[in-house]
């Protein structure tokens, strides 16, 4: 129950396509639900957060779509670049921070 | 603003060692918490503190432990180091408990 599953393992986009990104979580308590980018030798970067109180957020070419009752949210980048490759996890918390429970990851890679 | 810092960044021990990783988190941050990133298990939740106290705790045995200071730096120490206690061991510190989580560039731990 604690468990977010991410897909797909990894996703090739061409420049200028849409990158979608799909997480699933069992525990209802979840009330927290962030995006971290990972580029190669650093660590997560908190890249766009939602609760589950609005279905959708959007900040720049990222927007994450949030589906309650069907307990996925994902994340969609717009337009993707080059300097988009990285690898991207979901994550889920209670009370919004404290303990976070990543997904296994998603490489992403942008091909020019 | 800085952001979170740890030290070492790299770090070659011996199996049966013990390590202790340093991590000073943002400054006016009061929380940090501690998580494992290796290929085959993902990030997973080490612990987490506030005012010196640990608030939360993921399931790693007893070898794992970890502190906060008062000036809000936390130091984890991992003794009697085993072959899969390598990884990439990051901190991420919140303004305060249940809020965004910012992380560090990791130390990575190699125990031969």
């Amino acid at each position: 129950q604690q468990q977010v599953k991410q897909s797909p393992q990894s996703l090739i986009v061409q420049k200028g396509g849409i990158s979608i990104i799909n997480c699933a979580y069992e525990n209802t308590a979840f009330d927290y639900f962030p995006w971290y980018q990972q580029f190669p030798g650093k660590g997560p970067a908190l890249l766009i957060a939602i609760r589950p109180d609005v279905s959708e957020k959007k900040e720049g070419r990222f927007t994450i779509s949030f589906n309650k009752s069907a307990k996925q949210f994902s994340l969609h980048i717009m337009d993707s670049q080059p300097g988009d490759s990285a690898t991207y996890f979901c994550a889920a918390s209670r009370n919004q921070g404290g303990k976070l429970i990543f997904g296994q990851g998603t490489e992403l890679s942008v091909k020019p | 603003k800085a952001g979170v810092t740890q030290t070492p960044r790299y770090l070659i021990k011996t199996r049966g060692q013990q390590v202790t990783l340093s991590c000073s988190p943002i400054s006016g941050h009061r929380s940090v918490s501690w998580y494992q990133q290796t290929p085959g298990q993902g990030l997973q939740f080490l612990f987490e503190y506030f005012s010196e106290t640990q608030r939360n705790k993921g399931n790693f045995p007893g070898r794992f432990s970890g502190r906060q200071f008062s000036n809000s730096r936390s130091e984890m120490n991992v003794s009697t180091l085993e072959l899969g206690d390598s990884a990439l061991y990051l901190c991420a510190s919140s303004l305060r408990v249940n809020y965004e989580q910012y992380f560090g560039p990791g130390t990575r731990l190699t125990v031969t």
